[in-house]
């Protein structure tokens, strides 16, 4: 068990410009979740994979975010035209099939600035 | 609403228990009571879990109400790593096909040396 692993662990962008984020699930699980995390809050849903079909979008904060699962493995995260309240920690967490109380297991997230 | 409720933050002396208190009244009779820790800049990290009785593992205890209306984590012995914020989460709750955890504000643990 390598645990989930994010890419970049920081990055640092000028305000409209497009960044796309890693993430690494724990390689047997086929759940994916996306959150993101604002100073001082705690994590907020995204968006949710199992295997490659994206089950729940709804939460993505606006059409400027997308996510992909394309191969049911790694998943990437998508900001378009970026603005100054992008600027958060993104984190990404898997966790096996089965039942419905199985713990989530995090990465370390990518922490975004926006210039 | 999955809200919980807990202290903004608690201090305990290290090597000493911890009990980290979580109100969750209008908890369903199908929600499980998570626990998860974040240490600073580091993602959440599982602790514990439980519906009814009361849970053990090798990080933590789960003692949770014969009402289901509340909780306390217990840390058996605080060190400096224990140093984190706490989440107390009722769920997962759904949404669509997803089961998210719906985060808090959590409880700031600070261990004095």
């Amino acid at each position: 068990d390598t645990g989930v692993s994010q890419n970049p662990r920081h990055k640092i962008t000028k305000r409209g410009q497009n960044v796309t984020f890693r993430c690494d699930p724990i390689s047997e699980h086929n759940r994916l979740y996306w959150y993101r995390q604002t100073l001082g809050q705690g994590p907020e849903f995204l968006t949710y994979f199992q295997n490659e079909a994206q089950l729940e979008k709804s939460r993505l904060l606006s059409d400027r975010f997308s996510a992909e699962r394309p191969k049911g493995s790694f998943s990437t995260l998508e900001i378009q035209r970026t603005e100054q309240g992008d600027s958060a920690m993104y984190l990404c967490a898997s966790s096996p099939q089965g039942r419905e109380d199985q713990p989530q297991h995090f990465g370390d997230g990518t922490r975004l600035s926006i210039l | 609403d999955a809200k919980t409720t807990q202290p903004n933050s608690m201090e305990s002396n290290e090597e000493e228990p911890v009990h980290l208190p979580c109100n969750h009244s209008t908890i369903s009779g199908t929600d499980y009571i998570h626990w998860y820790r974040q240490l600073p800049s580091q993602g959440p990290e599982y602790v514990i879990h439980g519906l009814t009785s009361n849970v053990n593992n090798r990080m933590a205890s789960l003692a949770i109400a014969e009402d289901r209306k509340s909780s306390t984590l217990i840390l058996h012995r605080a060190t400096l790593r224990d140093a984190a914020v706490y989440y107390c989460i009722r769920g997962p709750v759904s949404s669509g096909s997803a089961r998210q955890l719906t985060f808090g504000s959590g409880t700031q643990l600070t261990v004095l040396p």
